[in-house]
């Protein structure tokens, strides 16, 4: 089956700093790319859609100036979180999906430890 | 988009049956419905995906009535390793994945 790739798995870093999250389509070219964060114990909470070659499209509260997202390919979506914070403590999921549709392959996630 | 609302959480005993239902009442005409699994600390995969009726797959069954608005995943004969947390997703596709709670199912030996 399809698979995403999502590095790193965790990431410590100290507050404010900034950290680059990749995911990737490794074997078929991912129309829409989405990034969750999911805290202990709740459901995905989806962040933003993002479309090759357009700018992403944020849920409402996610600030856009601190989760950028790049999608600069079919294949490789970038999420930053900028001047990260403790609160910003979380764990990162990104998702894409061929075309319409079609079923959402899921990256790993990644831990983000910010202190 | 449409909401979906799942038991919290469910018990199960290994080689049991489980049925673990989804009521989606808004469902639109487009929207198909999509089962996920997720472990702790890991990203959700791909169970089944359906539209209407039922389809099975090597790993569950899903039925869907005729009206749609709810959704039942079955898993046959669960083992401890199917321990984990159930989403059921309805969408058409597009632009937004928003996902429920989720149904957190403990197998038990």
């Amino acid at each position: 089956g399809a698979v995403v790739s999502q590095h790193p798995s965790w990431v410590i870093c100290k507050s404010g700093t900034s950290v680059k999250i990749e995911c990737r389509s490794l074997d078929f070219q991912a129309t829409t790319m989405f990034w969750y964060r999911q805290f202990p114990k709740q459901s995905l909470m989806l962040m933003a859609t993002s479309n090759e070659g357009s700018k992403a499209t944020y849920e409402q509260g996610v600030e856009k100036d601190k989760f950028l997202i790049n999608h600069a390919s079919l294949t490789l979506s970038t999420l930053t979180v900028t001047s990260a914070h403790p609160e910003d403590s979380s764990f990162y999921i990104c998702s894409a999906r061929q075309g319409e549709a079609e079923k959402l392959f899921f990256g790993s996630g990644t831990q983000l430890s910010v202190l | 988009l449409a909401k979906t609302t799942q038991p919290i959480s469910m018990d199960s005993y290994e080689g049991q049956e489980v049925n673990i239902t989804c009521s989606h009442n808004n469902i639109a005409t487009n929207d198909y419905i999509t089962w996920y699994q997720q472990f702790p600390s890991q990203g959700p995969r791909f169970i089944i995906q359906g539209y209407k009726t039922k389809v099975t797959n090597e790993v569950a069954s899903l039925f869907i009535p005729a009206d749609r608005k709810s959704s039942t995943l079955s898993l046959p004969r669960v083992s401890l390793s199917d321990t984990a947390v159930y989403y059921c997703l309805v969408d058409t596709g597009g632009f937004k994945t928003i996902f429920g709670a989720g149904t957190r199912l403990f197998v038990k030996a």
